[in-house]
């Protein structure tokens, strides 16, 4: 079955760095672009980014733009989100979701059909 | 960007109700709005998706419908463990926005 676990959240103090990982199993992970959304404590989801499948082209939303930056290793299914120069608003929690998938050079638009069990972040001094 | 706005923020309606809820896209999306369901502590479901194609497994008494700007989720019969947030989503293409979140309380 698919599955996805993300690792690496905690508390750290404002102005550092965080790298998140999400591991897949269960699908064919170089098939499928990915995402990250994260949800602020009783706050509603924030789309954050997004990778495609075979990691030609990045996506941000302005909020996180020039300090986050998405990436994956195919190789090991693993996607990560590398977060630097961390603000009290970034704490939240912290999920990879799967994307559109893509196959023989095209790629069919698709929901966020499975997610991860989310991931703590907590920025604060 | 394309701002993606639901109404109510939130809503209680008795067991058996029939409850709607908007979406709106500010600008023309097609059919790619999915609606997901996240219940206090859990991670989001996704319920609908191309609009109106309900999910694996999600009871026939949700539904969805609209295209282009406009958008409904609908649950024909209210039932207790349908409390919950519910979220609009755009897909079809980055960024994937989603909407306030609407929150259904039974009365």
């Amino acid at each position: 079955q698919v599955r996805l676990v993300e690792s690496g959240g905690g508390v750290v103090q404002p102005g550092t760095s965080l790298r998140l990982s999400c591991a897949a199993s269960g699908f064919t992970f170089s098939s499928y672009s990915m995402s990250w959304v994260r949800q602020a404590p009783g706050k509603g989801l924030e789309w954050l980014s997004a990778i495609s499948y075979d990691a030609s082209a990045q996506y941000y939303a302005d909020s996180v733009k020039g300090r986050f930056t998405i990436s994956r290793d195919n190789s090991k299914s693993t996607l990560f989100l590398q977060m630097n120069s961390l603000r009290p608003e970034d704490t939240a929690v912290y999920y990879c979701a799967r994307g559109s998938a893509c196959g023989g050079g095209t790629c069919q638009k698709l929901p966020f059909d499975y997610w991860g069990q989310g991931h703590l972040v907590t920025v604060s001094s | 960007d394309i701002q993606m706005t639901q109404s109510p923020s939130s809503l209680s309606a008795s067991v058996g109700d029939r409850v709607t809820i908007t979406c709106r896209a500010s600008q023309g999306i097609a059919n790619y709005l999915a609606w997901y369901q996240q219940k206090p502590g859990k991670v989001p479901k996704l319920l609908i998706y191309a609009a109106s194609t309900l999910q694996s497994g999600v009871p026939s008494r949700f539904s969805g419908s609209g295209s282009g700007t406009d958008f409904t989720l609908t649950i024909s019969s209210l039932q207790p463990e349908d409390v919950a947030t519910y979220y609009c989503q755009k897909y079809n293409s980055a960024p994937r926005t989603f909407g306030q979140g609407t929150k259904v309380e039974i009365k």
